[in-house]
């Protein structure tokens, strides 16, 4: 199974700070990879597919990058509504297999 | 508007059995592969299986092996998750999931809200 691992698993930031994730694959997935957020009580949004394309009507402020096994995941201005649990995953292989989640709160 | 509703979840006692299911619409269904995830209270994601769109396709995460059988009725538009001999580790909210196309191996793009599964006795 490929072990996808992501840090931190938590962070506190202030509004209009630039966030970021990392979540690295135990192997190479190329460009396999979603970063999904989850709020509180509600299922998983997508974000950002195929590592670095952001999802329809997703704000600009969320972007990723990476390929391979390395892989970056980015707010660029934070808001008070990105208040949330981000996750990675990767499809390149069966079992899908996710991070293990990084919660964001304000600082 | 995609929507997935699923149903099914309960309380139940360790070794009994449960039956999940999830309604889809919004989308041709029998164009897509769709999964089941699951998330226990307060911890991270799990895939649990998932199933191509002709059910020719059919995988499973290694602790529900033998256990859980996924099934879908595409002239339904639903999805099923038959869950035998259930473990208190497989207390979790259950969540059903769209693929991007019709092979499991693709990403997730749309989720329910889940079904809370307990296993308590």
């Amino acid at each position: 199974d490929i072990q996808m691992t992501q840090s931190p698993s938590s962070l506190s930031a202030s509004i209009g700070d630039r966030v970021t994730i990392t979540c690295q694959a135990s192997q190479d997935i190329s460009n396999y990879l979603n970063w999904y957020q989850q709020k509180p009580g509600k299922a998983p949004k997508l974000l950002i597919y195929d590592a670095s394309n952001l999802e329809t009507g997703v704000p600009s402020r969320f972007s990723g990058s990476g390929s391979g096994t390395d892989f970056t995941f980015t707010i660029s201005s934070l808001q008070p509504e990105d208040i949330a649990t981000y996750y990675c995953q990767q499809y390149d292989n069966l079992p899908l297999t996710f991070g293990g989640g990084t919660k964001v709160e304000i600082k | 508007e995609v929507q997935l509703v699923e149903s099914g979840g309960a309380l139940v006692q360790p070794g009994r059995s449960l039956r999940l299911s999830c309604a889809a619409s919004g989308f041709t269904f029998d164009d897509y592969a769709v999964h089941w995830v699951r998330q226990p209270p307060g911890k991270g994601l799990e895939w649990v299986s998932g199933i191509s769109w002709n059910s020719g396709s059919i995988r499973y995460a290694d602790s529900v092996k033998g256990r859980f059988t996924i099934s879908r009725d595409n002239a339904k538009n639903s999805l099923y998750l038959q869950m035998n001999s259930l473990r208190t580790e497989d207390m979790a909210l259950y969540y059903c999931a769209k693929g991007r196309h019709g092979g499991i191996v693709a990403r997730i793009d749309y989720w329910g809200q889940g079904t809370l599964v307990t296993v308590s006795s």
